[in-house]
Formats: structure tokens, sequence, C-alpha cells
């Protein structure tokens, strides 16, 4: 059976540092990767997805960037965090190519102080 | 711009009072509409798809229903443990889910 792994789940940042986040899916080859974020009061707001190794989209241009280093790992990364990086962050995965339902992780919640 | 509205916000029933959570949605070319259940501080835990009107699902206490503008998580005689977010996401073209913000639904004993 498939499973996503997401960590760390909860961080504390210090505004102006680096930040990485890292996603990994077992039990499938070539998924459809995505990050969310969401914050308090909205809904889950895509920032990025990915259809195959190196290939990223960017849906809401901001301080975050992505990275897809293997097929089954997802990297969102920040050089400098901002007071508004702070949230909830979602990595999910569902088959690629296909209308069919996502998987998440379970989240790390992010902190910038 | 395509949209998916969830109503009521909040909702909070007591154990075996039935009701149902609405999701309308303002898209073209819908390819699947998915719900979702989200407890505090974890990632959403998928419910249903359902990919044309008239089409329903069950599992346990839920039945998801669709219809071409709208769909409805009708739960039956509720217990405590039902108690989460509801959330609902449609996909229109590409690769990814939009999704709505969510009922959050409180059963009390």
């Amino acid at each position: 059976s498939q499973t996503i792994h997401q960590w760390p789940a909860t961080l504390v940042q210090p505004v102006g540092s680096p930040l990485s986040l890292e996603c990994t899916v077992e039990g499938t080859s070539n998924p459809n990767l995505y990050w969310y974020r969401q914050a308090a009061g909205r809904g889950l707001q895509l920032l990025f997805y990915s259809v195959g190794i190196g290939q990223i989209s960017s849906e809401v241009p901001q301080n975050l960037s992505a990275s897809r280093p293997q097929d089954r790992q997802f990297i969102l990364s920040s050089k400098k965090l901002l007071l508004s990086d702070s949230g909830f962050y979602l990595c999910a995965w569902k088959t690629g190519g296909l209308n069919t339902e996502a998987f998440f992780g379970q989240g790390t919640r992010l902190t910038v102080v | 711009e395509d949209q998916v509205t969830q109503s009521p916000e909040a909702l909070r029933l007591q154990e075996g009072e039935s009701s149902s959570l609405n999701c309308s949605y303002t898209v073209s070319g819908l390819r699947g509409l998915f719900w979702y259940r989200q407890d505090p501080g974890k990632g959403p835990e998928f419910l249903f798809t359902l990919y044309s009107a008239g089409e329903e699902k069950e599992k346990e206490r839920l039945k998801a229903t669709l219809t071409k503008k709208e769909s409805f998580l009708h739960i039956t005689a509720p217990k405590p443990e039902d108690s989460a977010t509801y959330l609902c996401a449609v996909q229109v073209s590409g690769y990814a889910l939009n999704f709505g913000k969510g009922t959050s639904l409180l059963v009390t004993p």
C-alpha cells in the first residue's frame, strides 16, 4: 500500500532563517506531488505541484521554492523566512494523469518568530 | 474563476441529530468532486470521490451526493467521533484540487 511521510511535524524558526521541509511517498511510482498551505480561516492553498523529476509548477509567487530531486521525494524550501510564512504545510500525492483523489501527509506546523 | 463554497462554516449537532453539509461549485468542466475529513493538527483524510450528477457514495454514517451545481454530505445519527472539519474539493483541469474552506462539525453527547 502507498504511504506518505512528511517531516518535521512542528517547526519554530526565526525570521530570516532558511527552511527545508521534506516529503516522501512509498508504494507508488511517478506520482503527482503537491505542496499546500493551510492558514486559519482559509482553505488549502496550492503552492507547488510536480508531475515528474525536476518538473515544478508554481501556483502562487512567494518566498518559497520547491524541488523534486527523486521520483518520490518533494522538498519545500525558503532561503529567508518571513513572518507571513507561518502556517500548516501539507504534502500530497495522487496518481499521475487521472482525475483521482489526492492523499495527504500529516502536515508540518511552521511558526516563524 | 472557479469557486468552491462550503456551508455552513460551523455546525453543532446533538448526538443522533442528522444533518447535511453543502458544497456548491461554479466551475466549468468538472472532473471530480472530493470530500475529506480533517482532524485538528492532522492532514485531510480522503472520504469520497463523485464524478457525475446523480452519483452517491456511502461510508458508515456518511453519504455524499452530487448534482450539477452542488454536493451534499449527509450525516445520519452522528456520534461525537464524527466531530471534525469536512473539506470539499473539485478538480477542473490540470493536476490539482481546488478546496473550499470547510465546515467545522461538532457533535455533542
